[in-house]
């Protein structure tokens, strides 16, 4: 069955630092999104991408954050210089049929910023 | 923004029983998702629902959504370990962005 994949599983930063969170979505999906989960809190819409572009973003994508389809495969999110509330699980989804619908969801991405 | 209101916040249940989950809406639904969420994991689809008053099931879950599309329910019916989790409803609003419901633990004991 096919799944989206992320890595790494845990990444541990320094603050300021720049980070990229890397995912491959499934390969005939089109549509690809990013969500972050701070510990104990609700799932947060980051942002959508298709067609090679930004759909839609939330306030929290603020200009440190930044999404690529560098190679056709892979998706990836970067936090050009991290903060320490940009300590969170980060998930990557894609789906296949429009806008959200069905979405696969990877098994997310530990960001640890100290 | 939208936002969704899940009751209960946890529930913990004796295997084989009954359970409900409500998600309530602060505007009028386009469509509504339910998922589930394993501890320290990703994300599941569970079902979609868009039409006023549609009901949705697959194996011991049903979900439905209210006529004026701004209430949902998610009900298990003989509660099994596998059910643990937590079960989280969303929605789509106007744009392309979507909002995840404050979420409902469900431990299952057997």
């Amino acid at each position: 069955e096919p799944e989206v994949t992320q890595t790494p599983s845990h990444q541990v930063t320094q603050m300021g630092q720049e980070v990229i969170l890397r995912c491959v979505p499934i390969s005939n999906h089109l549509y690809f999104y990013w969500y972050r989960q701070i510990l104990g809190q609700k799932v947060e819409f980051l942002v959508s991408f298709y067609n090679n572009e930004i759909s839609e973003k939330s306030e929290i994508f603020d200009d440190q954050f930044s999404v690529e389809r560098p190679d056709g495969s892979n998706f990836t999110l970067k936090i050009r210089s991290t903060k320490l509330e940009d300590s969170a699980m980060y998930f990557c989804a894609c789906s296949g049929t429009g806008f959200f619908g069905e979405q696969f969801f990877g098994p997310g991405t530990r960001l640890t910023v100290l | 923004s939208q936002e969704l209101e899940q009751s209960p916040q946890s529930l913990i249940v004796q295997e084989g029983k009954n359970l409900t989950i409500n998600c309530t809406s602060s505007k009028t639904l386009y469509g509504l998702y339910w998922y589930k969420q394993k501890y320290g994991e990703g994300l599941i689809f569970l079902m979609m629902l868009q039409k006023g008053g549609e009901e949705k099931s697959h194996e011991k879950i049903t979900a439905k959504l209210d006529e004026k599309k701004q209430q949902s329910s998610l009900h298990i019916t003989a509660s099994q370990p596998s059910h643990a989790g937590i079960y989280l409803c969303g929605a789509t609003a106007t744009g392309n962005q979507f909002y995840f419901g404050t979420g409902t633990s469900l431990t299952v004991i057997p």
